[in-house]
């Protein structure tokens, strides 16, 4: 069965440096999420994107974050400047649009240290 | 604004005996519901949805959930709990399907034992 995949599965990064968490969605999918969740609390909407622009974001999603598709395959989180709080799992998902009730498929996920 | 509430962060129950997880959502729209299981350090898996068919849902692993507009509840059944089915349950509403964002309840940790 098709797969969304993650890398790095875990990252540690210093504090005001920028990482980029990577998702490969599936591949016939359009729509695509990541969310986030803090150690200990509920898994939180970040952001959705579809046709190469954001769809929706949450008030999480300030200026210090960015994604991009890349390419065909890839789908990217940036982080510019990492701040202590944004340690957590970042999980990204996708969606086939052309059925309404499908749901989101989510990758295992990446864990960001802040270091 | 929707919201999900999840009563009992921690279930336990006997390997053989019911499980039965919780959940109550808030919605101003017909609700789209999910619960997905989430296995240690793996992703969100899905086990199963209702999105205004039959309001009872069957899913994966022998887990079902029946969708009551009146009580506004999505609970989770099964009747006979297996060791493998510790984990932690995140019940999710979202107002359009698989396009729009989930959001989530905080999770119940189901432990089994012998």
């Amino acid at each position: 069965e098709p797969e969304v995949t993650q890398t790095p599965s875990h990252q540690v990064t210093q504090m005001g440096q920028e990482v980029i968490l990577r998702c490969v969605p599936i591949s016939n999918h359009l729509y695509f999420y990541w969310y986030r969740q803090i150690l200990g609390q509920k898994v939180e909407f970040l952001v959705s994107f579809y046709n190469n622009e954001i769809s929706e974001k949450s008030e999480i999603f300030d200026d210090q974050f960015s994604v991009e598709r890349p390419d065909g395959s890839n789908f990217t989180l940036k982080i510019r400047s990492t701040k202590l709080e944004d340690s957590a799992m970042y999980f990204c998902a996708s969606s086939d649009a052309t059925v309404q009730d499908q749901p989101q498929h989510f990758g295992d996920g990446t864990r960001l240290s802040i270091l | 604004a929707q919201s999900v509430t999840q009563l009992g962060s921690h279930v336990s129950v006997s390997e053989g005996a019911l499980v039965l997880l919780r959940c109550n959502y808030s919605s101003s729209v017909p609700p789209y519901l999910f619960w997905y299981v989430q296995y240690p350090n793996q992703g969100l898996q899905l086990l199963l949805k209702y999105t205004s068919a039959a309001t009872l849902v069957k899913g994966i692993n022998g887990f079902e959930a029946e969708f009551k507009k009146s009580e506004t509840s999505f609970h989770l059944t099964k009747p006979s709990a297996h060791m493998s089915d510790a984990a932690e349950y995140f019940c999710a509403v979202s107002d359009r399907g698989g396009y729009n964002k989930l959001i989530f309840g905080a999770g119940t940790r189901l432990a089994v034992h012998p």
